[in-house]
């Protein structure tokens, strides 16, 4: 079956590297998310990465994909408090059309 | 125009009440989805429709009714609602194939409580 699985909270200085993990169990998903959700708000997708990759970059975010122990995170450089925010990590399943969200990271930032 | 526009922002409904949620969008997207948000907890997947023919039903109760009358509308009818209904929903598109299939664009979601 499908699942995804992220730890609920995160606390990093403002500044700092935050480093947000995820494990998955759907060895065919080809497609690996993370979207952003803040308060009383929709979602909104952050980045996505092709399982033949290992790593992309996007200016402040990095995402490492390690296909055989199926464990996937976000980084977060320079963590300003505009990243304060739920953030869900999502495969796309055995259909094409459904996608399967993890249970979010609550991450918040100290002074 | 990349927005996904749901209406209303807030609903409160008594369990004997019908009500619609309506959900619009102009990006050319296929797909269109229903997710439901409880409190602290991730989306979950309702319903799905591709090329305007519902794909995906996630086993959701008949008191959720869904409708897609054109490629750019998607509504979801209620009737003889719980108070544990009482959620986030969230109406998403996507391009229907590719590779950003999975490019979910999420609208702000209508509050629904139900009394």
């Amino acid at each position: 079956g499908e699942d995804v699985e992220q730890s609920l909270f995160l606390s990093v200085r403002e500044g700092d590297s935050s480093v947000i993990n995820c494990t998955y169990t759907d060895s065919s998903s080809t497609y690996l998310y993370w979207y952003k959700q803040e308060p009383g708000a929709g979602l909104q997708l952050l980045t996505y990465i092709f399982s033949n990759m290992d790593m992309k970059q996007d200016q402040r975010l990095t995402v490492l994909l390690n296909k055989k122990d199926k464990h996937l995170s976000l980084r977060i450089a320079d963590t300003q408090t505009g990243d304060s925010a739920i953030y869900f990590c999502a495969e796309r399943g055995g259909s094409a059309s459904k996608i399967i969200f993890g249970s979010g990271t609550r991450l918040s930032i100290r002074p | 125009d990349t927005e996904v526009t749901q209406t209303p922002k807030h609903l409160v409904m008594g369990m004997t009440n019908k009500k619609s949620l309506k959900c619009e969008q102009h990006m050319g997207h296929r797909a269109m989805y229903w997710y439901k948000q409880k409190a602290k907890k991730p989306p979950e997947l309702m319903f799905v429709y591709s090329y305007e023919k519902l794909s995906i039903n996630e086993s959701v109760p008949s008191r959720f009714s869904p409708e897609c009358p054109n490629s750019s509308l998607l509504n979801l009818h209620l009737h003889a609602l719980q108070p544990e209904d009482s959620a986030l929903y969230l109406c998403a598109s996507s391009p229907y194939s590719g590779p950003n299939t999975g490019e979910l664009f999420f609208g702000e979601g209508s509050r629904l409580t139900v009394l």
